[in-house]
């Protein structure tokens, strides 16, 4: 069974700071990783996803994350917080199965940028 | 645009009041999913389908019910509404097979249920 704990459900950061999300997962098969991110009464927009290629991925607004196997993780960074980056963010898993995806997702990180 | 259109937005109904949300879909994508999205929480899947086949997540109680009557739309029917279902509604579809754009999800707006 694959599952996804995010570390923190609150973050918070000064504008211009370094984001860190903390992703952890668990897989019994090789894995598909993505991070997206939800506005206010939004859907979830895909920021990046990680299948199986590079390991350091980059995605949409500046962000990156890295595929870690030896630790099961895969964080979310930028290194300059923007005050338009405030959002849930949320890491999901997906087994690779070369069919469709069934995405399970973590609980989610509100993430905070103050001036 | 391509994308993932999802009504209404905002839904009132009341306790016991059948309510449908719908789901249209241009990317002509063959796999739609049904997410319940509680307060503060993670999407939780209800139920997807692969074309026309229905799959069923095992905890989804009796009360939610979706058609798909083509590739393009999808519906989410909730029998009779509780207080406990009060939630967003996140509809998205997939594309099998291969490329840049396979088996990534692409979500809609989402519809919010108010119970009253």
């Amino acid at each position: 069974a694959q599952s996804v704990t995010q570390l923190g459900s609150h973050v918070s950061v000064s504008e211009g700071a370094l984001v860190l999300l903390r992703c952890n997962y668990s897989s019994s098969v090789p894995p598909y990783l993505f991070w997206y991110v939800q506005y206010p009464n939004q859907g979830l927009q895909l920021l990046l996803k990680y299948t199986s290629a590079a390991t350091l991925v980059k995605g949409i607004n500046g962000f990156e994350a890295e595929f870690k196997k030896s630790e099961t993780s895969f964080h979310l960074t930028k290194p300059s917080a923007h005050m338009s980056d405030a959002a849930e963010y949320f890491c999901a898993v997906t087994p690779f199965s070369g069919g469709y995806n069934k995405l399970i997702f973590g609980a989610g990180t509100r993430l905070a940028v103050h001036p | 645009d391509a994308m993932v259109i999802q009504n209404p937005r905002y839904q009132v109904t009341q306790f016991g009041k059948p309510v449908t949300l719908s789901c249209s879909q241009t990317l002509n994508h063959n796999v739609m999913y049904w997410y319940q999205q509680k307060s503060s929480q993670a999407p939780k899947l209800l139920f997807h389908y692969y074309d026309k086949d229905f799959n069923n997540e095992a905890d989804t109680p009796d009360n939610f019910q979706s058609r798909r009557p083509n590739t393009s739309f999808c519906f989410l029917d909730i029998r009779s509404p509780g207080l406990g279902d009060a939630a967003m509604y996140l509809c998205a579809t997939s594309r099998v097979g291969s490329g840049s754009g396979a088996n990534v999800l692409t979500f809609g707006a989402g519809s919010r249920l108010t119970v009253l």
